[in-house]
């Protein structure tokens, strides 16, 4: 599975918009993207998931550049239980295996 | 449905002892996977089963680490003996066969070797 990249840390306002970047350059084709979080001693916790096209479901939106080299989620309204780390994950269609890498710790202020 | 449930929650014992760590992954689910939390090394996945069969245990760190799954609703992950650097977070995480494989992660068993 390719390798992500992720800033380790990013602070966001509450009420504004949390955009977590990551680098996914060495993508192949048929891998697709999914971010999790795992909020303070719980278990991490899918969010989204794609392969080429944009997605949004109740928690977030997920952009994908055009050339799948990056991504972008987007926690529209951030609130302090937005507070956690965020992973980005790149995976093989039909694969079972999840490789975590170091992820954001995104901080909500208030 | 409760979720996937992890048994004990905390569990301290001493080098040498032997430890069980205990999930009940969700209903349906096809799929468990036994991960191993720690600062240093992050999130590390040990060990996965199919319907109850070893698929993956390329991350099981060395024979003193063994995992089983007798039936659909019961896995065990047992450490004999136990190590000070065996001290880490194991979480539980079960899935069943979708488009996309989302994986459903237990709250965790925290374990201290001392």
């Amino acid at each position: 599975d390719a390798k992500t990249t992720q800033p380790p840390s990013m602070d966001c306002a509450e009420g504004r918009a949390a955009n977590l970047p990551c680098n996914h350059s060495t993508i192949s084709g048929n891998e697709y993207v999914y971010w999790y979080r795992q909020i303070h001693s719980q278990g991490p916790q899918y969010i989204i998931h794609g392969l080429k096209n944009n997605e949004t479901n109740e928690m977030a939106s997920l952009i994908i550049t055009e050339d799948r080299k990056s991504s972008t989620l987007i926690l529209p309204h951030a609130t302090l239980r937005d507070t956690a780390v965020y992973y980005c994950i790149v995976r093989r269609q039909g694969a079972q295996k999840l490789v975590f890498g170091q992820g954001t710790r995104l901080t909500i202020n208030p | 449905d409760a979720g996937v449930i992890q048994s004990p929650r905390h569990e301290v014992t001493e080098m040498g002892q032997e430890v069980t760590l205990r999930c009940k992954p969700i209903s349906g689910h096809d799929y468990l996977f036994w991960y191993r939390q720690t600062m240093m090394r992050g999130l590390e996945l040990l060990i996965y089963f199919n319907n109850n069969v070893p698929i993956d245990d390329s991350g099981m760190p060395e024979d003193r680490f063994s995992a089983k799954m007798p039936n659909a609703s019961f896995s065990t992950l047992k450490i004999q003996p136990s190590e000070p650097r065996d001290s880490a977070v194991y979480f539980c995480a079960s899935s069943f066969v979708t488009a996309y494989n989302e994986q459903f992660f237990g709250p965790g068993t925290r374990l201290t070797v001392l």
